[in-house]
């Protein structure tokens, strides 16, 4: 009974690949975001999307498009994969409580590796 | 807009001692904060959060954070460290509602047996 999934859990490729990395959140939540965590754990908003629209766009490379088929999912595609996209990218999902603020709930992360 | 500075990337400290991780904030509106906790290979997970109300907030595993508005700070404690809390430790600051959250750089919490 996961709350937030990712897949794939480790992802190694080669420099100039697509891939796509999936998030399903069971929780019922109307807002996805994706983070990117670099080697130096400084964690930074990607995306935000609340019932399936985009909400939050960070000044991010057009190569990573975020595509949320259902409120439930959360997918990134990144095209032409670059050395400096090795990271490890987590998904999140949040409900707008009282006043509007959310607790977060983190998927466990997608580490990717680019050769 | 918002941020927050995390006083120190790396905290040491021994089994049973204090634990002390600082946190200042900045924010334009009424801040929302949290300090979140992840153990190695794993996601974020919620320790604690301030909305509104008391100001002294108990989280999980025995951890607290004072939300101080005149010293903008939201520093978390432990009376007495255990070898599980080794971890990083993340503060974030949300205006709520239309607002980022926004976190902090990270203390690594390394504890001493």
């Amino acid at each position: 009974d996961t709350a937030v999934s990712q897949t794939p859990k480790y992802l190694v490729t080669q420099m100039g690949n697509d891939k796509s990395i999936k998030c399903e959140q069971n929780l019922g939540h109307d807002t996805m975001y994706w983070y990117k965590q670099d080697s130096k754990k400084f964690l930074k908003i990607m995306f935000s999307y609340n019932n399936k629209e985009l909400i939050i766009n960070e000044t991010v490379p057009n190569r990573f498009s975020p595509k949320s088929p259902d409120k439930a999912h959360l997918n990134l595609h990144i095209n032409s994969l670059e050395l400096g996209d090795s990271a490890v990218y987590f998904c999140a999902s949040s409900q707008e409580g009282q006043g509007g603020i959310e607790t977060q709930y983190f998927g466990p992360g997608t580490r990717l590796l680019v050769l | 807009a918002q941020s927050v500075t995390q006083l120190g990337s790396h905290v040491s400290v021994s089994e049973g001692a204090l634990v002390l991780l600082r946190c200042n904030y900045s924010s334009s509106v009424p801040p929302y904060l949290f300090w979140y906790v992840q153990y190695p290979n794993q996601g974020l997970q919620l320790l604690l959060k301030y909305t509104t109300g008391a100001t002294l907030v108990k989280g999980i595993n025995g951890f607290e954070a004072e939300f101080k508005k005149s010293e903008t700070s939201f520093h978390l404690t432990k009376p007495s460290a255990h070898m599980s809390d080794a971890a990083e430790y993340f503060c974030a600051v949300t205006g709520g509602g239309g607002f980022k959250t926004i976190f902090g750089a990270g203390t690594r919490l390394f504890v001493k047996a």
